[in-house]
């Protein structure tokens, strides 16, 4: 039960895209598509953004979008706003009954 | 609306148990799997624990098992999470989250925590 492997730090002006990268291993990321991705301002619960590497909930904008190559996944944010400013977590089924997060990134809108 | 209201945190010595639950309303609780995320202070998010709809699915992660136990009570729509021989490394906020569908892997709904202290 390893962490994903998440960069600590991403930034971007408004309206530029970013994208940040979760690598796992061939037995969760690698082998399920059950990747998900949630966002977290400072002092609030997590909010679930993308689910099954690519699938958007209700109400989140389609800004937000995944996807998964090998071992990593990767979340992009098209068209940034000051209020994608937040950290990010993606999450991983590795089989089980057993899940795992990745240890964040933190996102700056300049 | 779904609401996920978790209690029973607090400080408590190493060594010591204590238990957390989650009262759920604004949903067919017996619909969906549960789950136990954690955040240490200034931390990440780390999985604890699964439980299934029929609690027959049950997984903890690496750092628990042994020491927490995950049940659910469908008649009183309640989540718990049982902690015994707590160490400082528990030291979190005990985030309870609900499942996207039935046995989904993903959490679309978060309480909004109940901290839990291990110190002497």
């Amino acid at each position: 039960q390893s962490a994903l492997t998440q960069p600590p730090s991403a930034s971007g002006s408004p309206g530029q895209s970013v994208t940040i990268s979760c690598t796992g291993t061939s037995r969760d990321v690698g082998y399920y598509n059950y990747v998900s991705w949630y966002q977290q301002h400072p002092g609030k619960a997590p909010k679930l953004m993308i689910y099954e590497v690519s699938k958007r909930p209700s109400g989140v904008p389609d800004r937000f979008s995944g996807s998964k190559s090998g071992n990593t996944a990767s979340l992009t944010v098209s068209g940034l706003q000051a209020e994608d400013e937040a950290d990010y977590y993606c999450s991983s089924y590795a089989g089980s009954n057993i899940l795992v997060f990745g240890g964040g990134t933190k996102l700056t809108v300049l | 609306e779904v609401q996920l209201v978790e209690s029973g945190g607090g400080l408590v010595q190493p060594g010591r148990s204590l238990r957390l639950s989650c009262a759920a309303s604004g949903f067919t609780f017996d619909d969906y799997a549960m789950y136990w995320v954690r955040q240490a202070p200034g931390k990440g998010l780390e999985w604890v624990a699964y439980i299934s709809w029929n609690s027959g699915g049950i997984g903890y992660a690496d750092s628990v098992k042994g020491r927490f136990t995950i049940s659910r009570d469908n008649a009183e729509h309640s989540l718990y999470l049982q902690m015994n021989s707590l160490r400082a490394e528990d030291t979190a906020l005990y985030y309870c989250a609900k499942g996207r569908v039935l046995n989904s892997r993903e959490l679309d709904y978060w309480g909004q925590g109940t901290l839990v202290t291990v110190s002497s």
